[in-house]
């Protein structure tokens, strides 16, 4: 089956400083979504990806989906504390099925005030 | 408009019974998914519901697990027999059907299932 690698798996980062995560997988991927998991609730999307290539961002968040469609990339800008928790990236495939996901193993982010 | 709420919250339960886990999707969404969230690891499919089809069962670990949809809304995930290992966060989400859904899946907070 599909497979996701997410690296790196954890960051321990200065307040204000920029932060770099990525996936890549075996197969292509139609839409790239990156979600972000605090303690106790339930991931949230944070930005979704539709085309090879695309670059998107949402405030201090900027994301990429890979010209191979195999790959994505998250970077946040100018880190807070409150951007600690873990951020997960997905892969779908549209099938007869529906909108089945594939989840990246996540990269906890801690940032030192 | 509500999001995606799940109950009970927390579950601690003896080692051999069974348990159900209800989860309630965004009005309108005729997706359903449910995931299995390991202490400090990525979510794991389950099973996946789309509107009066035959659900995707794929991701279902055992025969001991199983859900319902009833009415295209509310669903029941139920563990029968309960093992330790079965310990986890079960999540749901919900989406909207089809290519304008666009793979946006929304979750809920979790059921935090405790096998003693």
């Amino acid at each position: 089956g599909q497979q996701l690698n997410q690296s790196p798996q954890s960051m321990f980062i200065q307040e204000g400083e920029d932060v770099s995560m990525n996936c890549t997988s075996s197969s292509i991927f139609n839409t790239w979504l990156w979600y972000k998991q605090e303690p106790g609730e339930g991931p949230v999307l944070l930005i979704a990806l539709y085309k090879a290539g695309e670059l998107t961002s949402n405030g201090r968040l900027t994301a990429q989906f890979g010209i191979t469609r195999k790959d994505s990339f998250l970077n946040i800008s100018a880190s807070i504390p409150s951007d600690v928790g873990i951020y997960f990236c997905a892969g779908q495939n549209y099938n007869n099925a529906g909108n089945m996901l594939t989840f990246g193993g996540g990269t906890r982010l801690m940032v030192k005030p | 408009g509500a999001g995606v709420s799940q109950s009970p919250s927390n579950k601690v339960t003896e080692k051999g019974k069974d348990v159900e886990l209800r989860c309630d999707p965004i009005s309108g969404h005729t997706a359903l998914y449910w995931y299995r969230q390991s202490l400090g690891q990525g979510l794991e499919f389950l099973i996946y519901f789309q509107g009066n089809s035959a659900p995707d069962k794929s991701g279902l670990p055992s025969d001991r697990f199983s859900a319902e949809r009833t009415g295209g809304s509310v669903s029941t995930l139920t563990i029968q027999r309960t093992q330790q290992e079965d310990s986890a966060v079960y999540l749901c989400a919900s989406s909207s059907p089809g290519l304008a859904g666009g793979g946006r899946q929304y979750f809920g907070p979790g059921t935090r299932l405790t096998v003693l």
